[in-house]
């Protein structure tokens, strides 16, 4: 079953824009993840943030993590079209090598 | 580092035949994990072993469906027989901690 919700579905923007999209979920969690999915490939991890850590950075990623509310939040700043990929998020109720709960994810389109 | 490296890579066949998945994780890796990709279900895990021990395969859909992990190189997912339902992208994902990362997925179609 699903845990995590991401919104937007879908989002377009132009290039150098940024991007921001959501992630809801339901059960205490270790740890929080985003991956990302371009079109007919495998995911690939992007960042994790662990549940006592509010903010987490790299590179042009920001990813925000409030566990009161349940929800995190992935910015991608200055979009390259080359960003163009499905993202989603993925919970952990544990550390360590327990399975991921992923949400939809949501189709983000940049356009050059 | 090659990957987690996953056969075939697109698999058509017809409803009641025998499939048969693979996967190779990544060297020294401990866990590995069997998800199935469909547009109406997104992402969902159906098996994972540590150590080469099936520890939760509660998201098999039925009896059609069995993993095995022989050794720590090796992982097969079979389908028999296989339905049109099944029909979906089928991912192997590897770890040793807490990242895990993923195979470029079998699209299977049964006809």
């Amino acid at each position: 079953s699903q845990q995590g919700e991401e919104d937007p579905q879908a989002l377009s923007i132009q290039e150098g824009e940024n991007a921001t999209m959501n992630c809801s979920y339901k059960t205490s969690i270790n740890n929080l993840q985003w991956y990302r999915q371009n079109s007919g490939r495998g995911l690939v991890h992007l960042i994790l943030i662990r549940s006592n850590e509010r903010e987490k950075h790299s590179g042009r990623l920001r990813v925000t993590l409030d566990t009161s509310k349940k929800s995190s939040s992935l910015l991608i700043t200055a979009s390259r079209a080359a960003d163009t990929a499905s993202y989603f998020c993925a919970t952990a109720p544990n550390s360590g090598n327990t399975p991921l709960v992923f949400g939809k994810g949501t189709r983000l389109s940049v356009i050059a | 580092d090659a990957g987690v490296i996953q056969s075939p890579r697109h698999e058509v066949t017809e409803m009641g035949q025998e499939v048969t998945l693979r996967c190779k994780p990544i060297s020294g890796h401990n866990s590995l994990f069997w998800y199935r990709q469909t547009m109406m279900r997104g992402l969902e895990l159906l098996i994972y072993f540590n150590n080469n021990v099936p520890i939760d395969d509660s998201g098999m859909p039925e009896d059609r469906f069995s993993a095995k992990m022989p050794n720590a190189s090796f992982s097969t997912l079979k389908i028999q027989p296989s339905e049109p339902r099944d029909s979906a992208v089928y991912f192997c994902a590897s770890s040793t901690a807490d990242t895990q990362y993923f195979g470029p997925g079998t699209r299977l179609t049964v006809l």
